[in-house]
């Protein structure tokens, strides 16, 4: 079954603009990650972030964790119309370091 | 970084056929790797996983006569979807562990395949 449910499902915005993107998931984790996948394409690993950790950056990208909400955020900034993919949540838990998807979220940025 | 690598990247077959589709670490031995499905405009579903030297841990649901995984080299995984239908027919997905992982390690995903089954 499904561990993460990222929202929205899709998301449109123009160039220049800065896009988020939520993960909600269900029970007590291990590590929370986001992956992007272009149309067609396998996945990248975007970033890891651990239970015990609230926030990593890396370069635009800025990951946030509330384990209290149980809930992440990635936030892209200055999006490109590169930055078009689909983004996904994966998170493992208790004795599996297996990661469990979400749907994804479709992101479109318009030049 | 590591790379994996999958071949075919599309494959057309008729129902009925079977089709491999192979999965390589090609600068890294990876001990374990997993075989997704997904469907268009849906989460990658965990077929099974994949283990050098030894069977394939199939998830609930996936039959294992159906989708035969072998895992015979630390850089090779192939899967082989048998007698093919139709609904058979979405995007595999490969991913692999390095030697050297551990506790909260990282996936290396191949680009996947695209099977359609006429």
């Amino acid at each position: 079954s499904q561990q993460g449910e990222e929202d929205p499902q899709a998301l449109s915005i123009q160039e220049g603009e800065n896009a988020t993107m939520n993960c909600s998931y269900k029970t007590s984790i291990n590590n929370l990650q986001w992956y992007r996948q272009n149309s067609g394409r396998g996945l990248v690993h975007l970033i890891l972030i651990r239970s015990n950790e609230r926030e990593k950056h890396s370069g635009r990208l800025r990951v946030t964790l509330d384990t209290s909400k149980k809930s992440s955020s990635l936030l892209i900034t200055a999006s490109r119309a590169a930055d078009t993919a689909s983004y996904f949540c994966a998170t493992d838990s208790g004795g599996s370091y297996i990661p469990t998807f979400g749907r994804g979220t479709s992101l479109i940025v318009h030049p | 970084g590591a790379v994996v690598s999958q071949h075919p990247s599309r494959v057309i077959c008729k129902s009925g056929t079977s089709v491999k589709i192979e999965c390589r670490s090609l600068d890294f031995q990876a001990t374990t790797m997993f075989w997704y499905r997904q469907f268009p405009k849906q989460s990658l579903m965990l077929m099974a996983t994949s283990n050098e030297g030894s069977k394939a841990t199939y998830e609930q649901g996936v039959e294992k006569d159906k989708f035969l995984i072998n895992h015979a080299s630390l850089t090779l995984s192939t899967l082989t979807v048998t007698s093919a239908h139709p609904e058979d027919s979405s995007f595999y997905i490969c991913s692999a562990v390095g030697v050297a992982g551990g506790p909260s390690y990282e996936q290396y995903f191949g680009p996947g395949t695209r099977l359609t089954v006429t």
